[in-house]
């Protein structure tokens, strides 16, 4: 099992330029989610999916859309990158177990530069 | 609220334990966990507790629970230099309908030998 994957791994991007990051898990894990990463403010939930077709937002969505059309793949996408969206993205999945008890798995992060 | 909070920085010597805090401020809390992220990585459960719990021992790793002070810590025995790293608490709260986590900002160990 690969676990959660990411790509790409690294990225620079213009003010004002578009991309989409990719996760995958082969887990058959029904959650998946999208944290970004800044220095002294720890994980912050961006979007998250409880299903195939589902998509829901977290803390910190403006500036992202999301999308999840196969349970095994979740992508993120910047349509207009911004410098404040610098930052390490990680990817997530999980099952849910009883009672609200989440074991995320994450993936190995997106380090994004946007200039 | 929804703040979760932790020291930013520990330093310790290899073979003396380590104790990480975590102070949260919801009690709806059902479950509390520690992740552990190395330098270029992903985080990785380490382990966690169920809110009813006090305690939890999973090898050199003990989980206090205080719900009364909603303070959670984790101890590592014999702390060795691989276990330098930056240590996560994190909450899950159901009664949200936010299936998710909420992170603390991180407790960086350093270990010196």
């Amino acid at each position: 099992n690969a676990g959660v994957t990411q790509t790409p791994k690294f990225r620079v991007l213009k003010t004002g330029q578009s991309m989409t990051l990719l996760c995958a898990q082969d887990m058959n894990h029904e959650y998946m989610y999208w944290y970004r990463q800044d220095p002294g403010m720890g994980l912050r939930l961006i979007h998250y999916s409880v299903g195939e077709g589902t998509t829901a937002k977290g803390e910190v969505p403006d500036g992202y859309n999301v999308s999840r059309l196969k349970k095994q793949n979740f992508l993120l996408g910047l349509e207009s990158a911004a410098p404040s969206q610098t930052s390490v993205y990680f990817c997530a999945s999980s099952y849910q177990l009883a009672g609200g008890l989440y074991e995320q798995y994450f993936g190995p992060g997106t380090r994004l530069t946007v200039t | 609220g929804e703040d979760v909070e932790q020291s930013l920085f520990l330093s310790v010597r290899e073979g003396d334990s380590s104790v990480i805090n975590c102070t949260y401020t919801d009690s709806s809390s059902t479950y509390l966990y520690w992740y552990k992220q190395e330098p270029g990585a992903g985080l990785q459960l380490l382990t966690y507790i169920f809110s009813n719990m006090d305690m939890k021992q999973d090898q050199r790793l003990t989980v206090l629970l205080n719900k009364k002070d909603k303070h959670l810590s984790l101890r590592i025995a014999d702390t060795q230099t691989g276990d330098s790293a930056i240590y996560f608490c994190a909450e899950s709260r159901p009664d949200t309908g936010r299936r998710a986590l909420t992170f603390g900002s991180g407790t960086r160990l350093q270990v010196q030998p």
